[in-house]
C-alpha cells in the first residue's frame, strides 16, 4: 500500500463525479488485493479484491484496475455521491501468506 | 445477522494496568485478526489466529497478548508493558488465511486511551 508522510492523501469530489483513488503496493509477489471503505468511527468495509490473473473487476458503481508491471492498483468509484466519503484502504497480500499489508488510506471528500 | 462484535466501544487506562479488550464472531470464521490503527496510519497486525487454541504475533505484538479459547472469540489483552497503547483497535475475521479464504471482515472497533 502507500507509504510515507503523516498527513493522509485527500482527494475532494463534487457530487456525480467520478472519483479514482491510486494505491501502490512494493511486493511483486502480492497475488490478491482488497479495497475497503472505513467511515469515521467504523471498521473497515469491504468493498471489492482482484486477484492478479486478472486486470479488471467490476461492482456495483466501482471498478479495481491492477497494473502488475507497475505495481499499481486503483478504485473508480461512478458518480460518487456524499455517502461515499470515507477513508479507502489498498491491502495487498504478500505470496505465500494470505495476511494482508494495508496502505495508510486516501480520504475521500465528496462535495454536494 | 452475522458479524463481528467488539466491546466496549470506549476504554480508559490507567497507568500500570492491563486492559482486555473483546471481540467475538458469529461467522464460523477459523482466522481472527488483531490491528492497531492510528491517526493517518494505516492498519497494523498485532496478533493473529489461524484456529482455536493457536495464535502468532504480527508486526507490533510486543506489549500485547491474546487467547483462543473458542472459536468466536479471540480477546487481546493490552498490558501495562505497552507504553503508547492510545489507539482505534480492530478486530477481523475471515473463513481462514489461505487463497479463497479472504476478505476479512472487520468489527467496529475500540477506541482506547490514557488516563
Amino acid at each position: 500500500g502507500e507509504s510515507v508522510g503523516l498527513h493522509l492523501p485527500t482527494l475532494s469530489v463534487q457530487e456525480g463525479d467520478n472519483s479514482i483513488i491510486n494505491c501502490a503496493y512494493s511486493n511483486s509477489a502480492s497475488d490478491y488485493f482488497i479495497w475497503y471503505k472505513q467511515e469515521s468511527g467504523k471498521g473497515p468495509q469491504f468493498i471489492i479484491d482482484i486477484r492478479s490473473n486478472m486486470d479488471k473487476r467490476q461492482g456495483q458503481r466501482v471498478t479495481v484496475l491492477l497494473n502488475k508491471t507497475v505495481k499499481h492498483l486503483s478504485l473508480q468509484i461512478a458518480a460518487t455521491q456524499p455517502g461515499d466519503s470515507a477513508v479507502y484502504f489498498c491491502a495487498d497480500t504478500p505470496g505465500g501468506s494470505y495476511i494482508p499489508t494495508f496502505g495508510r488510506g486516501t480520504s475521500l471528500i465528496v462535495h454536494p | 445477522d452475522g458479524g463481528i462484535t467488539q466491546s466496549p466501544k470506549y476504554l480508559f487506562r490507567k497507568e500500570g494496568q492491563n486492559v482486555t479488550l473483546s471481540c467475538e464472531q458469529n461467522l464460523n470464521h477459523d482466522a481472527m485478526y488483531w490491528y492497531r490503527q492510528d491517526p493517518g496510519q494505516g492498519l497494523r497486525l498485532i496478533y493473529y489466529s489461524q484456529i482455536v487454541n493457536d495464535f502468532q504475533k504480527g508486526d507490533i505484538a510486543e506489549g500485547y497478548s491474546v487467547s483462543r479459547e473458542k472459536k468466536e472469540s479471540f480477546p487481546l489483552t493490552v498490558t501495562s508493558a505497552q507504553k503508547n497503547p492510545t489507539a482505534f483497535y480492530l478486530c477481523a475475521s475471515s473463513l481462514g488465511t489461505g487463497a479463497g479464504n479472504q476478505p476479512q471482515h472487520f468489527g467496529d472497533g475500540t477506541r482506547l486511551s490514557i488516563l
